[in-house]
This record gives C-alpha cells, structure tokens and sequence, in this order.
C-alpha cells in the first residue's frame, strides 16, 4: 500500500528550463511534506519542504506547491542546472511520525 | 562534522552471518530510525526510536535488532543474513515534525 507516489520514474530536462516533480499522496492525515535529493552512493539531503496549512513554499531556485484537494504536490526547479542531475524523493509525515517516502524520480539536466 | 554517521560504509558478508551497523548522530535529535534502500530503489522504514525508545518496529523479521545504548546511537544487528537482506541501510535522525537528516548509507552485500 504506497501512501506516497511518484509516478514518473524520469525526467530529462534541458539547462536553463524548468523541471517540474510530481508527488501523489493518499493518506489525508499528512502534515508536512518533503523533497529530499539523492546522488549515487550518499545519502538523501533535504531540499524543501511544506506544512499542509500552506499551498506553496519558495527557497531560491526551488519551490514546492501543495494541492491538499487533489492530493498533489510539485517541486519546480528554476532555472535547472546541471548539477541538480538526481534522484528526487517526496516524503510525508504525519506531525512529526515516520517520513513516507515515494519510489523516486531520476531528473537528468543535460547542458 | 558530520551530522549522521554510519559504519561501515560497504559490508559484504556470506549467508548465516551475524553483522552490525552502526550510528551516531551529533545534532541532538531526539528521534533516530533505519531505513532500507532495496533494489527497487523504495525507502522503506524499518524502525524508530526516540529517546532510546522502540517507537515503531514495521514488521521487520526479528533477526533484525535494533540497539540505541543512548540518544546519540543507534545501531542495527542483523542475525543469520539472507540473501535478501542485501539493500543500502540508511540512518536518520529528526527532531520533532521537521526534516530528517540521513547518513551515508551502508551498502550490505550477501553472498
């Protein structure tokens, strides 16, 4: 039963364009909202992040955007730069319990 | 300094083997837990401890065994592995509601 999904397992995008993640979620007790970054062989970092009170959340070249209706959440990157080339976990939570996380999109920035 | 640190990095090990993984966190979270990573590349959860308690144990078959001697650690035992235990194991570490911070990874290998 995947609470959390990520339905693209990839994403090419060009240099300077916009890259846009998508995220499902089913389990409407959710609270807060991640995306993490993944580079082969380390760890997941995190990137952003959204309370469910909120619909959108900006930090610089990211921005996430809620859509508690739908279920929906979406991280945009712009401009996309070669170097965010990774793999992009959504997770979710509910106030403060385990981090959900999806399957994971593979984002390819060619330059 | 790293935040979340875990050893080893790499373990490869035959089948019946009793191995441990280690953690150690620096940033003074109360909440720690193991992931595993398998080959379908899902983050799964496998335990939560806060404040060296058992939080959340998700079905993980008992020759998986958990240890936090004190809030900074906690480590991971693994008795008589499988074949299928091989998946790159993450630690966690969290205060409250927010984002989570994982280690490296250990990459475990059964042969």
């Amino acid at each position: 039963d995947q609470q959390v999904k990520q339905n693209s397992p990839s994403l090419s995008v060009q240099e300077g364009r916009i890259s846009i993640l998508n995220c499902d979620y089913t389990n409407s007790m959710f609270d807060y909202f991640l995306w993490y970054k993944k580079y082969p062989a380390e760890g997941p970092t995190f990137l952003i992040s959204i309370s469910s009170i909120k619909d959108k959340n900006e930090d610089g070249r990211f921005t996430v955007f809620l859509n508690k209706s739908a279920k929906h959440l979406s991280l945009h990157i712009v401009p996309s730069q070669p170097g965010d080339s990774a793999v992009y976990f959504c997770a979710a939570s509910v106030y403060g319990n385990k981090l959900v996380f999806g399957a994971g999109t593979i984002l390819r920035v060619k330059s | 300094d790293t935040a979340v640190s875990q050893t080893p990095k790499y373990l490869v090990t035959q089948m019946g083997n009793d191995k441990s993984i280690k953690c150690e966190q620096n940033l003074g979270h109360d909440t720690m837990y193991w992931y595993k990573q398998d080959s379908k590349k899902f983050l799964k959860i496998m335990f939560s401890y806060n404040n060296k308690e058992l939080i959340i144990n998700e079905t993980v078959p008992n020759r998986f065994s958990p240890k936090s001697p004190d809030k900074a650690h906690l480590n991971l035992h693994i008795n008589s592995l499988e074949l299928g235990d091989s998946a790159v194991y993450f630690c966690a570490s969290r205060a409250g509601p927010a984002e989570a911070f994982f280690g490296q990874g250990t990459r475990l290998t059964v042969v």
